[in-house]
């Protein structure tokens, strides 16, 4: 399957973006979806597992979600800090063993 | 502090072959499955392998399966990719990653930085 983001998305400090993943191939309830932040240079990190748990460390401003009517999963960030710019990947796990990466967006917070 | 920490990465020519490693500190390495992402320059992230944490089970992605080996030494904390027939798409970034959440619901929890594979004449 194929999981699909839009390239990049931009808002200002304080406001609320959403960035969309949506599956080619099979439900996105499937499997779970998670969410990783990139900055360049530095090593990903977890913000959503298991389509909406927030791990240890990660603040309520993200959170996730999936949707089955549009076959996509979400993750919003509420309260947009200049930290926040980064890439964000979706990911989901075949049951083929395969793990699926999304193309990723690159999230600006001008 | 828990941490993993790749090296190994260089230069090397189309056809040859280079070996990464990644030190993993902090948690009981044997109980947990391991994985190799990688990221082409000004490209997204791509999963390339895993393994169990006995190392008893290995899985590829199409693009390296016959070319690359993935290993561990659960004695020194290490995770290996044995990388041969190199080609010039495999030139990329080589993140380590940690598994969690057992079979059918694994995620990567936990990342390297990554060491930098080039495959160039």
């Amino acid at each position: 399957f194929v999981l699909t983001q839009p390239h990049s998305v931009s808002e200002s400090p304080g406001k609320t973006v959403t960035i969309s993943c949506t599956r080619s191939g099979g439900s996105i309830a499937s499997n779970y979806v998670q969410w990783y932040q990139h900055r360049p240079g530095s090593a990903p990190s977890t913000v959503i597992f298991y389509d909406n748990q927030r791990p240890s460390g990660v603040p309520d401003r993200f959170s996730g979600s999936i949707d089955s009517s549009s076959n996509s999963a979400s993750l919003t960030i509420s309260g947009l800090k200049t930290e926040d710019e980064a890439d964000y990947y979706c990911q989901s796990y075949d049951s083929s063993n395969v793990w699926v990466f999304g193309g990723g967006t690159k999230l600006t917070v001008l | 502090e828990v941490q993993l920490l790749e090296s190994g990465g260089g230069l090397v020519q189309p056809g040859g072959s280079l070996r990464v490693s990644c030190a993993a500190s902090g948690f009981t390495f044997r109980n947990y499955a391991m994985s190799w992402v990688r990221q082409a320059p000004g490209k997204g992230l791509e999963w390339v392998s895993a393994t169990s944490g006995s190392g008893g089970s290995t899985y590829y992605a199409d693009s390296v399966k016959g070319r690359f080996t993935i290993s561990r030494d659960n004695s020194k904390n290490t995770l290996f990719l044995q990388m041969n027939s190199l080609r010039a798409e495999d030139t990329a970034v080589y993140f380590c990653a940690k598994l969690r959440g057992g079979t059918g619901q694994w995620y990567f929890d936990l990342w390297g930085r990554g060491t930098l594979v080039t495959v160039s004449s």
